[in-house]
């Protein structure tokens, strides 16, 4: 069974400080691919991200990087200088080989204030 | 840019009524997908499909629940007789490439309402 935590329910910041949202996944496949979405209030989701498992490289683009460190099974992102535009849900996500269905973590709320 | 698209944004029912949401996948993908989120909760898969027939179903995805392309653009999600429990944001996705690399496309979702 694959399985994605997302410990962080809720996180609030000021704008410009930079923030990390954590993500643990549990799978007992050998390649997988992990995702990050963004579900801003208006519903939809936004594809930001995906790695593979064999690619441990952390990914920048932009104000966001991405952190996947396969010893701690973890997948973190990191916002540098938030803006109020960050705010939304950030879903972790999950598939690995044995299936095609995506595995979605609980999800962060993001709140930037200004 | 090309996108999901999905129909209606919106829709209230009565319990035990027949309800069809509707999604146009990104033209040239051939695996199609629907996901639910209740308020306030994450998102769950359904049902995958591909080559005209279901490739794989969540226990989610009961007797009540049916899938079909029925034309060379649409893909629809009915439910049979609603349940209140089935009131949620209901996302088609589609992808071009088969397996586990391609990136799903997400629609705005469809948000259904039973009362």
């Amino acid at each position: 069974a694959q399985k994605v935590t997302q410990a962080q329910t809720e996180i609030s910041v000021v704008e410009k400080e930079d923030v990390t949202l954590d993500c643990v996944y549990e799978t007992r496949d050998t390649t997988y691919y992990l995702f990050w979405y963004k579900q801003p209030p208006s519903g939809e989701l936004v594809f930001l991200i995906r790695r593979n498992s064999f690619d441990e490289q952390n990914e920048i683009s932009g104000r966001y990087s991405w952190n996947f460190q396969k010893s701690t099974s973890s997948f973190n992102f990191t916002i540098t200088a938030s803006q109020v535009v960050d705010s939304a849900v950030y879903f972790c996500a999950l598939r690995g080989t044995s299936g095609s269905r995506l595995t979605f973590g609980e999800g962060t709320q993001l709140t930037v204030n200004p | 840019e090309p996108e999901v698209t999905q129909t209606p944004s919106h829709q209230v029912t009565q319990m035990g009524q027949e309800v069809i949401l509707r999604c146009v996948p990104i033209s040239n993908h051939l695996y199609f997908y629907w996901y639910r989120q209740i308020l306030g909760q994450k998102v769950e898969f359904l049902v995958s499909f591909y080559n005209n027939e279901i490739s794989e179903k969540s226990e989610i995805f009961d007797d009540q629940f049916s899938v079909e392309r029925p034309d060379g653009s649409n893909f629809t999600l009915k439910i049979r007789s609603t349940k209140l429990e089935d009131s949620a944001m209901y996302f088609c996705a589609s992808q071009f490439a088969g397996g586990h690399t391609g990136e799903l496309f997400f629609g705005e979702g469809s948000r259904l309402t039973v009362l």
